[in-house]
This record gives C-alpha cells, sequence and structure tokens, in this order.
C-alpha cells in the first residue's frame, strides 16, 4: 500500500457515458497528479495539482475535467470519450518540490 | 524537443545474475533523477533516486549511477531475484510553474528466470 487509493479498479463505458474517477491520498501531500499509461507508451501526465490549484495542463482534451476540492481527493470527470481513450489512468501525490511521487494502483478503463 | 528514453525495453536475466537497464535523457536543466519499479497489476513504486550533484548512489541492491557528460542514468540491480521481474522506468524531474514536473522514459521489462 502506497496510501494513494484509486476507485473504481476497472471501468467500462460507452462514448456517450459521464463518468468519474477518484483518488485519495492519506501522505498528508500538498500536490497530485492524474497520468495516462498506454501500452507501449511513456507515462504521459495529464494534469498536475499543487495546493489544490492546476498548475500544469499538458493539452489534453476537454473531454477530461481534472477537480481537486481538497489537497486529499483528485477527481477525473470523463465524457464523451473515444476509444482510444481505454488506458490506464495512475494518480500520484508528492509533498511538493524535489520529491518522489507515491502512485495509485490506477483505473483500468476501457472505452467502447 | 526533450525526452527521456530506455536504451532495450526488454531485459532477460538469470536469478542471481546483476542486471543493468539503462536510460537517456537529453534536457541538460534536469537536476532530480528517479527510477520507478512497476509490477503487473500495480502503479509505479519508488525505488531509488539521485540529484545531479551525484554520481552514484546506492540502495538496498540498488545503484543507480549518473554521467552527466553523456546525460545517461542506469540501474543496476545486484543478485537479481524473480520478485525483480516488473517495468522499470526513468523520470527527470524539470521545474514547471514552480512544481517539479517529472517526464518518464518509456520502461524496461525485466524478466527474471528462475
Amino acid at each position: 500500500e502506497t496510501g494513494v487509493t484509486q476507485t473504481p479498479r476497472h471501468l467500462v463505458m460507452g462514448m456517450t457515458n459521464k463518468k468519474s474517477l477518484k483518488c485519495e491520498q492519506h501522505l498528508g501531500h500538498n500536490a497530485m497528479y492524474w497520468y495516462k499509461q498506454s501500452a507501449k507508451k511513456p507515462l504521459e501526465l495529464m494534469f498536475v495539482y499543487s495546493l489544490e490549484e492546476r498548475v500544469e495542463n499538458n493539452s489534453v482534451p476537454s473531454r477530461f475535467s481534472p477537480e481537486c476540492p481538497n489537497s486529499s481527493h483528485l477527481f477525473l470527470h470523463l465524457h464523451t470519450l473515444q476509444p482510444e481513450d481505454s488506458a490506464l489512468y495512475l494518480c500520484a501525490s508528492s509533498p511538493g518540490g524535489e520529491k518522489t511521487q507515491y502512485f495509485g494502483p490506477g483505473t483500468r478503463l476501457l472505452v467502447l | 524537443g526533450e525526452s527521456v528514453g530506455l536504451h532495450l525495453p526488454t531485459l532477460s536475466v538469470q536469478e542471481g545474475d546483476n542486471s543493468i537497464i539503462n536510460c537517456a535523457y537529453s534536457n541538460s536543466a534536469s537536476d532530480y533523477f528517479i527510477w520507478y519499479k512497476q509490477e503487473s497489476g500495480k502503479g509505479p513504486q519508488f525505488i531509488i533516486d539521485i540529484r545531479s550533484n551525484m554520481d552514484k548512489r546506492q540502495g538496498q541492491r540498488v545503484t543507480v549511477l549518473l554521467n552527466k557528460t553523456v546525460k545517461h542514468l542506469s540501474l543496476q540491480i545486484a543478485a537479481t531475484q524473480p520478485g525483480d521481474s516488473a517495468v522499470y522506468f526513468c523520470a527527470e524531474n524539470i521545474v514547471s510553474g514552480g512544481s517539479y514536473i517529472p517526464t518518464f522514459g518509456r520502461g524496461t521489462s525485466l524478466i527474471v528466470h528462475p
């Protein structure tokens, strides 16, 4: 256990569905991240929140919408996704600054 | 653009051998590097890190070497065990907007044969 939990662990959705991924960290960290991990590709950073404010958005399509209501919780709202969005979505947290990240187990998403 | 990449996608070794996983980076401004291990069904897990003012750092059975001249990073695992089988990623950290933003390589799959 890394202290970072993600729900659900698996999700199947149609292209017209709306769903949300949830991440929670119990480490007292003040930075949280969303990553997309596709087969045979490097981890792609999607969003970074530091002290609940978004500090990085790597040109992610608007069908992905992050929300960080407090320093312990991070959501990724999904709507009208495409099949190519099928991937493992990883959440991570860090104390901030030049520190390593702690990853959750990920949500395996399949878009039909 | 700047990138972090790994030389070999797959490395197969016998149990007990030493393993060396390599990583090249191209951003000379990077000053903090991390190696992660990702087992099947899990998220990446921190193994060891190194700052740019160092060229070697040792942990338990693992050593990271940093060669800033050729922008090369390596992870050495001593006496490799079946439990070491996983995908290994290197990551470099770059400052962006006041935060450290990691960039990951593609990963090397380490397979340890008993």
